[in-house]
């Protein structure tokens, strides 16, 4: 499967607790995008990544959040001591330019 | 704040209808529109419009741009019941690298 990659597909977890997914983008994309999407609404941008550099951040990624992308491939985001209102599907998306965005089938997050 | 509005939120058709989506944006230093459809999980890319007036088809569907009245539509003709699922419009701005998203459409095709 030559597409946008994501694990887990699902994480159920305590709140309080840390979780991180894993993003593996397609491989001659430079460009990585993390993205959260509740029901009934349309993806929220979390961050961007242009090779190893993260460009740009939204203020929806609180201090909780922090996301990496060691070496310009893989990403991984972090969610530090789990809030109820994490939960959420977080989607990855990559592109090689500026535009042209595979979305991944994303992590779907339950806290309880 | 720029802001995506779509509508309706949700539509039941029967199969062979015609359907059109709507898209308002505000959006500063608007540099194009995207159109996505969702079905269970990852948003497949359906259509990119960057100059108003020109109508881009695919199949079925096809959208238009208006940057005049800040709006795009998508139509589907003769549906079908794979054509149910939601449907997103997005767009894009030369300020930053994200796409601000509406609420998306969820369209119902009935047998």
């Amino acid at each position: 499967d030559t597409g946008v990659s994501q694990n887990p597909r699902h994480k159920i977890t305590k709140r309080g607790q840390n979780v991180t997914f894993r993003c593996d983008p397609i491989s001659e994309h430079n460009r990585l995008y993390w993205y959260r999407q509740t029901l009934g609404q349309g993806p929220e941008f979390l961050t961007y990544f242009q090779n190893e550099a993260q460009l740009e951040k939204s203020r929806l990624l609180s201090d909780r959040f922090s996301a990496e992308r060691p070496k310009g491939s893989f990403s991984t985001l972090e969610i530090q001591r789990t809030e109820q209102g994490d939960s959420a599907m977080y989607l990855c998306a990559s592109s090689r330019d500026i535009l042209g965005y595979t979305f991944g089938s994303g992590t779907r997050l339950t806290v309880v | 704040e720029d802001k995506v509005v779509q509508s309706p939120l949700s539509l039941v058709v029967h199969e062979g209808d015609t359907v059109t989506l709507n898209c308002s944006y505000e959006v500063t230093n608007f540099r194009s529109l995207l159109w996505y459809k969702q079905e269970k999980k990852a948003p497949t890319f359906l259509f990119m419009l960057t100059s108003s007036g020109i109508e881009k088809k695919s199949g079925r569907l096809s959208s238009i741009l208006d940057k005049k009245e800040l709006f795009s539509i998508l139509n589907i003709t003769a549906t079908q019941t794979g054509d149910s699922a939601v449907y997103l419009c997005a767009a894009a701005s030369n300020s930053g690298y994200a796409l601000n998203f509406g609420k998306g459409t969820s369209l119902l095709v009935t047998p």
